[in-house]
């Protein structure tokens, strides 16, 4: 089966602009997450879909990030305006349902200069 | 916060087996112990995951003890591509917050030759 499809794969950007992210689940997979790793961090999450409904957002900095999964599949995540302290990797992964085990995409490295 | 506990890095012996602790002293009845790993620049990967009994499958063998308070990760032959860093994670399978994923700072596995 196809895995999770993330893009871009890396993006530089300075600080103070605008970035969105892009993500593609599992067909079929109705949990959705994204996460950010700091270099030498763990991934740590950021938020949680279920079908086009937030579960979990609680960690997500909503004074400059902001995320949709309006049709229940693809997800968007973006960050305005962008700080160098969120140069890291943004991972998607999606599961049939929440509880199941999640797939991860490739993950997008982001460098704010 | 992370409720597991893991050593912050490990070397083992290619074609010997690698044996990962991890304590979850805190573990409630309903939730699972999973395995997850993350080679470097990929994202992470599952690789197993189990509630009181030992657990096999075509990666690697997870033992939790019989108080639940701690289990290990077993891969029987390492090869270097196991090389990566391994998170031990306590998750809940019910629906809403409590089937987060939270990932701790894993261990780092370096296998030798």
């Amino acid at each position: 089966e196809a895995g999770v499809a993330q893009s871009p794969r890396y993006k530089i950007i300075e600080k103070r602009q605008s970035v969105a992210f892009w993500c593609n689940p599992i067909s079929g997979h109705a949990t959705l997450y994204w996460y950010q790793q700091i270099l030498g961090q763990g991934p740590k999450l950021l938020i949680q879909f279920q079908n086009n409904g937030v579960v979990d957002d609680s960690q997500l900095p909503k004074d400059r990030f902001s995320a949709e999964r309006l049709k229940g599949v693809d997800s968007t995540l973006k960050i305005q305006p962008a700080k160098l302290e969120d140069s890291a990797v943004y991972l998607c992964a999606s599961s049939f349902n929440q509880g199941t085990w999640a797939f991860f995409g490739q993950g997008t490295r982001l460098t704010v200069v | 916060d992370a409720k597991t506990t893991q050593p912050p890095s490990m070397d083992c012996a290619e074609g010997r087996a690698a044996n990962l602790p991890c304590n979850h002293s805190t573990i409630s009845g309903n939730e699972y112990v999973y395995w997850y790993r993350q080679i470097h620049s990929q994202g992470p990967q599952y690789i197993i995951h189990g509630l009181k009994n030992n657990e096999t499958n075509e990666m690697a063998s997870l033992i939790i003890t019989e108080d639940r308070k701690s289990s290990t990760l077993i891969l029987p032959h390492a090869t270097l591509r196991d090389t990566a860093v391994y998170y031990c994670i306590v998750r809940g399978l019910n629906t809403g917050t409590a089937s987060k994923l939270t990932f701790g700072t894993g261990t780092r596995l370096q296998v030798t030759l």
